[in-house]
């Protein structure tokens, strides 16, 4: 099984600064033929069911607002939000789709500072 | 507007059978694979099972795999999920969700609690 590893586990961060969120896939999840990372980023508040933020790892799922951005490729991605907003306190989530089974990282809990 | 509901959970002794379902609307249910994930109470998510658009092709994880049974029906728009054999450990919300891939649209989740 791959194994999703995010860092760092919980993250603090003032309104309107750069919040950064990692995560490790234990093999890569890039396939050449078609050159996408089977990676997909989630946000999840609290009592609500988790909403894709970004998929293929870089691209925007529709009504997201653009500060939210991934990036990475091959092991290594990153999500990233410019400028924190308070409505950005969630628990992301990594996911990789490139095999069976399908796996999440940890979740990274993001608050404001 | 898409919508996923999911029904079906409840209470019930470890070593007994639950069947979970997902009624969908908003899009053409037939075109899509689907899937179930689960996260328990306080825990992360982890992914349960997945069912092509015909029904033809199944995953599922070592942890549920000759437990649990994914199926669809597509003429009723629903997503079912039959869980044998509970355990303690299958406690959690579980999601329906649409995609081959990422998952696009979920549901709002429905509470399994197994326990004696």
């Amino acid at each position: 099984d791959i194994v999703m590893t995010q860092s760092p586990d919980s993250l603090a961060v003032s309104l309107g600064e750069r919040a950064t969120i990692n995560c490790k896939s234990s093999q890569s999840v890039f396939f050449s033929s078609n050159n996408k990372n089977y990676l997909g980023w989630y946000q999840q508040k609290p009592g609500q069911p988790p909403k894709l933020l970004i998929f293929w790892a870089s691209t925007r799922e529709s009504g997201v607002p653009d500060r939210f951005s991934g990036s990475g490729s091959g092991t290594d991605f990153t999500l990233t939000i410019s400028s924190l907003q308070a409505e950005d306190v969630a628990v992301y989530y990594c996911q990789q789709y490139y095999t069976i089974p399908r796996t999440f990282g940890q979740g990274t809990k993001l608050e404001i500072k | 507007e898409v919508h996923l509901v999911e029904s079906g959970g409840g209470l019930v002794q470890p070593g007994g059978s639950l069947r979970l379902s997902c009624a969908v609307s908003g899009f053409t249910f037939s075109s899509y694979n689907m899937n179930w994930v689960r996260q328990a109470p306080g825990k992360g998510l982890e992914w349960v099972s997945y069912i092509s658009s015909s029904g033809s092709t199944i995953y599922y994880p070592d942890s549920v795999k000759g437990r649990f049974t994914i199926s669809r029906d597509n003429a009723k728009k629903s997503l079912y999920l039959q869980m044998n054999s509970l355990r303690a450990e299958d406690t959690a919300v579980y999601y329906c969700a649409r995609g081959q891939y990422h998952l696009d649209y979920w549901g709002q989740g429905t509470l399994v609690t197994v326990s004696s």
